[in-house]
């Protein structure tokens, strides 16, 4: 069991440009979480995913963040047109499922709009 | 509503215990979650605890649950410099759904 991995690790972007981030889950876990965190806070929910169904969305998700999971495995992050206030750390996690509720979580993307 | 607070800061010496405070706002909530984070690293899942449990116990981990008064707290025994992180407590609400709702984190510093 390798954990979750996300990629990159860091991303650096100017101001209007679009990123996408990867997620690749712990093996057969067949839900898959978005957050993200600031400095000095706890992580924020952003989506969730089951198996390739986007079942909910934050109200943080504004119209220029997508989150896809085209074959219930990997999942990105898109965010369009940044913005400074984009700048954070981007946590992925995944859940087994099936009655379990565990949260793992990868060691985030951290983006910087400049 | 969904809430979660923590204290903001805890400094204990090497050996002693430490206790880290959390409380909640959603009775609704079925599981409490400690998650320690390190520098630049995203969160290790220390242990969690479902609502209908007053204690759990993990080797030098006591995780007490207070539902009444929508109190959780994580003991850490002979507290080691390798404990110096930001720890935070999370809850999963009670609605559907499936997102956790975490505190701003607690930063223990642990003095040898």
């Amino acid at each position: 069991d390798t954990g979750v991995s996300q990629d990159p690790r860091h991303k650096i972007t100017k101001r209007g440009q679009n990123v996408t981030f990867r997620c690749d889950p712990i093996s057969e876990h067949n839900r898959l979480y978005w957050y993200r965190q600031t400095l000095g806070q706890g992580p924020e929910f952003l989506t969730y995913f089951q198996n390739e169904a986007q079942l909910e969305k934050s109200r943080l998700l504004s119209d220029r963040f997508s989150a896809e999971r085209p074959k219930g495995s990997f999942s990105t992050l898109e965010i369009q047109r940044t913005e400074q206030g984009d700048s954070a750390m981007y946590l992925c996690a995944s859940s087994p499922g099936r009655g379990t509720y565990e949260q793992y979580f990868g060691p985030g993307t951290r983006l910087t709009v400049t | 509503g969904e809430d979660v607070e923590q204290s903001l800061f805890l400094s204990v010496r090497e050996g002693d215990s430490s206790v880290i405070n959390c409380t909640y706002t959603d009775s609704s909530s079925t599981y409490l979650y400690w998650y320690k984070q390190e520098p630049g690293a995203g969160l290790q899942l220390l242990t969690y605890i479902f609502s209908n449990m007053d204690m759990k116990q993990d080797q030098r981990l006591t995780v007490l649950l207070n539902k009444k008064d929508k109190h959780l707290s994580l003991r850490i025994a002979d507290t080691q410099t390798g404990d110096s992180a930001i720890y935070f407590c999370a809850e999963k609400p009670g609605e559907y759904g499936n997102k956790l709702v975490f505190g701003a984190g607690t930063i223990l510093r642990v003095k040898s």
